[in-house]
């Protein structure tokens, strides 16, 4: 079936490491995103991407990087700069945005947990 | 920037009343709008969405209204379930500088009680 893949769904790091969360589509969607989203809020952009090898800052990109190598592929590090990296982040994939286009597909999350 | 919000962020209904999320969007030039219903640890997932040359369409069991004089948007929930017990967000497509990007609200907390 097609979808939208995200590893591992719960994951823990200790404080100064660098993690890594997966994101995987087969929806042959050009367009990627990562959300982060906190307890009682919405959801916040980290960073998206529209075409391979290309990829933008959205509202809270400091403390996080993202690579657009491959479509079907849009992996988010989180760095140690990231101060308060404790949250629920989600990947979606969608057709190219334009005027009155389509949704956004969702993964099911990566609650990411500093020990 | 600016970006979608929503009025109420907790609404508790009984099982069998009808539901009415509201959402109030600030972009005058946003023109697709999507509801999204989010289950505990999972991601969000599509209900229904409206294009702004319309100001009402209807699902199963859900209505979404448009009102574009007052950038307003609703969600009607019929005959609400415990399983339609979620965060609901809605959701434009215009994001910081009027670039097309999938911008959320706080979210409404539905809870149904039996």
């Amino acid at each position: 079936d097609g979808g939208i893949t995200q590893s591992p769904k719960y994951l823990f790091r200790k404080e100064g490491q660098n993690v890594t969360l997966s994101c995987e589509q087969n929806l042959n969607h050009d367009a990627m995103y990562w959300y982060r989203q906190d307890p009682g809020q919405g959801l916040r952009l980290i960073y998206y991407s529209q075409i391979v090898n290309d990829f933008q800052k959205g509202d809270i990109a400091e403390g996080y990087s993202v690579s657009r190598e491959k479509k079907e592929s849009f992996p988010l590090t989180v760095t140690s700069a990231q101060k308060n990296p404790t949250a629920f982040y989600l990947c979606a994939s969608s057709r190219p945005q334009g005027r009155g286009n389509t949704e956004a597909f969702f993964g099911q999350g990566t609650r990411l947990t500093v020990v | 920037g600016e970006s979608v919000g929503l009025h109420l962020p907790t609404l508790s209904v009984q099982e069998g009343d009808n539901s009415i999320i509201n959402c109030a969007y600030s972009n005058s030039a946003s023109d697709y709008f999507i509801w999204y219903k989010q289950e505990s640890g999972k991601g969000p997932q599509f209900i229904i969405d409206i294009r702004s040359n319309m100001d009402k369409r209807q699902g199963q069991r859900v209505t979404v209204l448009l009102n574009k004089t007052v950038k307003h948007l609703s969600l009607q929930i019929a005959a609400t379930q415990p399983g339609d017990s979620a965060v609901y967000f809605c959701a434009e497509n215009i994001g910081p500088g009027g670039s097309y990007i999938p911008t959320f609200g706080r979210g409404t907390s539905l809870i149904v009680h039996p």
